[in-house]
Parts: C-alpha cells; sequence; structure tokens
C-alpha cells in the first residue's frame, strides 16, 4: 500500500513569489494535516481537511491556504513568500477523525522549502 | 503553558539500558494520545498509540495517566537504532494533533 506522497521533494524560491506544494493521502484516506516544521523547532499545525473542507486552521496568516480535491488529495498554498517560511512542510493523512478522533495520522516525507 | 510539554533532553543512555520519557498535556479534553518517533531530517513516523490502560508492542511500553495528564514511555534494551526524536503527541478530539518538541534520545556503543 502506498504511503502518503508529497511532491515536490524540494523547492526553491525567493521572497515574494508564491509556492504551491502537493499531497496525496493513503488511500482511504479522508482526513489530510498539514504542518509546518522550521529548523529547531516542533511541528506546528497549519491547516486540516476533511471531506472537502477545511475543518480547522493553526495560528498562521492569511497568506497560507489550501485545498482539498474530490480525490482527497491536497495541495498548500503559501503567497508572498517571507525568509521565515523556509520549512520543512509535512503532509499527513488519517481515516476521518470526525466521527472517531482516535486516528493516527501517518506521514509523507515532506517538501522543504527554502526562501532565497 | 504550552498544551504539550517534553523534556527535550538529550538523553544520552548506553545499549542495553531502559530509558523513560514522560510528556504532560494541558488540556483535560484531550482524547487519544501517540508517540511517534522523528530521526534526523526525516518525516514522524508513528511509534505506538497510548491506551488508558498502557499498552506493550516489544520492547516499548506507553503509560497515560489522565488524572495526572501525563503520559510515559518506557524503553528497554536499548538499541542504537532506537536514537532519535520521541514526539508526544495529544489530540484533542475533532482537531488536528498537538505536537510535543520532541525528547532526543542518543544511545552509544
Amino acid at each position: 500500500e502506498a504511503g502518503v506522497t508529497q511532491s515536490p521533494t524540494h523547492l526553491i524560491k525567493t521572497r515574494g513569489q508564491q509556492a504551491t506544494l502537493r499531497c496525496s493521502p493513503i488511500s482511504g484516506h479522508t482526513s489530510v494535516y498539514w504542518y509546518q516544521q522550521a529548523l529547531g523547532l516542533g511541528l506546528q499545525f497549519l491547516l486540516w481537511y476533511d471531506e472537502g473542507e477545511e475543518r480547522n486552521r493553526g495560528n498562521f496568516p492569511p497568506r497560507f491556504s489550501g485545498r482539498q480535491f474530490p480525490n482527497y488529495s491536497s495541495e498548500l498554498n503559501v503567497n508572498a513568500l517571507e525568509l521565515e517560511d523556509s520549512a520543512l512542510y509535512l503532509c499527513a493523512s488519517s481515516s476521518s477523525i470526525l466521527q472517531n478522533s482516535n486516528q493516527p495520522q501517518h506521514f509523507g516525507d515532506g517538501t522543504r522549502l527554502s526562501i532565497l | 503553558r504550552k498544551e504539550v510539554e517534553q523534556d527535550p533532553g538529550p538523553f544520552n543512555v548506553p545499549e542495553g539500558a531502559t530509558v523513560a520519557f514522560n510528556c504532560t498535556y494541558s488540556n483535560s479534553a484531550s482524547q487519544s494520545f501517540f508517540w511517534y518517533r522523528q530521526d534526523c531530517r526525516k518525516e514522524p513516523k508513528l511509534l505506538m498509540s497510548v491506551y488508558s490502560s498502557g499498552n506493550e508492542d516489544g520492547r516499548f511500553t506507553a503509560q497515560l495517566n489522565r488524572a495526572s495528564q501525563y503520559i510515559s514511555l518506557l524503553i528497554r534494551d536499548s538499541k542504537l537504532s532506537d536514537s532519535a526524536t520521541y514526539l508526544c503527541v495529544v489530540n484533542r478530539g475533532g482537531y488536528a494533533l498537538n505536537f510535543g518538541k520532541g525528547t532526543s534520545l542518543l544511545v552509544t556503543p
């Protein structure tokens, strides 16, 4: 069974540009989560999607946005990139926690975003 | 106060030792609990879920104390390959997971 897949593996952008990161969940998973892990910091929750809707977002500015497609894959968009956006962006998926919160999340390898 | 707190370590232990990590959480409404393992510059991987009755998976034992709001992970007979950062993770229910910053373990020969 394929795990969570993310693309691209690495992304290099300059300040002010826009970045799009992609995630495909494990087959059968409907919940997709995005996290940011900056160097030396813990995982910070960004966004949670389930059944095509944004269910919750973390304490990030509106220039961080995303969507979930009918096939449950997801995109994370970051506009007006700033130097401090440089981080590892991790996507995770799980069975829907809308019905049962006790669902562990499984992570992809991440996209390393570097802002020059 | 952070929602999930862990001692960052590092814990340096010799092979074969037993080591324990604790983690405290602040929200008493938290519903599910996990330990993840993260190797350097890699994605977190689920180690085990944590149940109220306590649970064991090989050399790993997890315990949950709801009254005191802490979770523990015990590793017996440490192996070199156990060297990693161990993340305590709490779900408040209906929300995404809250991760601790992790406890760093280094097992030495």
